[in-house]
């Protein structure tokens, strides 16, 4: 079964920092992009970051461009979301997901998200 | 930026068939895809590439594209439809994956 796993998450102060990760399993993690969204309390998803296959490309949304970064270990079929410098309006569920070929712009399967609470 | 809009809400009754639209400047021009997402799971991919259907996916689903609008139609609505969905495009002009609004599906 094709599926994405993740870890990590829960309550940082404003300032704070955190890791969260993604792991694949079912299928050749290391020959697909790999995207990080996230959705706050009751809004839409949005949309954070990508890494292409070997991790030689990044991009981000200019919302966290300087404060996230991604990355990822095909040894370990994971990818990570290092997230700086968290503000109140990062508190989100963030999902990780699998771009679904080469430049075919649609993510499937997606993991099953993770709360990230920024609060005092 | 890329804006695509969405009503918040439709409501069918079982059986019937719920149309959702989702608006965009020259939508036709991109390839759309369609999530569903129930309360507190990950979005679904329903319909990619216009009118594609993900492997398991019902044929009740189907979706089209043309001008500025793109619209997903389920048929024969089930309960179990009743979900939150979501269109997405890629925006080739700023390089970003844009969602729509969102719609939340009630079965009456």
């Amino acid at each position: 079964e094709v599926q994405l796993v993740q870890s990590g998450g829960g309550l940082v102060q404003p300032g704070g920092a955190l890791r969260l990760s993604c792991a694949g399993s079912g299928f050749p993690f290391g020959n697909y992009w790999m995207h990080w969204f996230r959705q706050a309390p009751g809004k839409g998803l949005v949309w954070l970051a990508r890494i292409y296959k070997d991790g030689s490309v990044l991009s981000y949304v200019d919302s966290v461009k300087g404060r996230f970064t991604i990355s990822r270990d095909n040894a370990k079929n994971t990818v990570f979301l290092q997230m700086n410098s968290l503000r109140v309006e990062d508190t989100a569920v963030y999902f990780c997901a699998r771009e679904g070929g080469d430049w075919v712009n649609w993510f499937d399967p997606w993991g099953q998200g993770t709360l990230v609470t920024v609060s005092s | 930026s890329y804006v695509l809009t969405q009503p918040p809400a439709v409501s069918v009754a079982p059986g019937q068939t719920a149309r959702i639209s989702c608006g965009g400047d020259n939508i036709g021009s991109k390839s759309v895809h369609w999530y569903q997402q129930k309360p507190g799971q990950a979005p679904v991919l329903v319909v990619y590439d216009d009118t594609d259907r993900p492997s398991g996916i019902p044929e009740r689903f189907s979706g089209s594209n043309s001008g500025d609008s793109a619209t997903l139609t389920i048929s024969r609505v089930e309960a179990a439809d009743e979900a939150d969905y979501y269109c997405q495009v890629w925006d080739n002009s700023s390089d970003l994956y844009v969602f729509g609004t969102g719609t939340k599906v009630t079965v009456l």
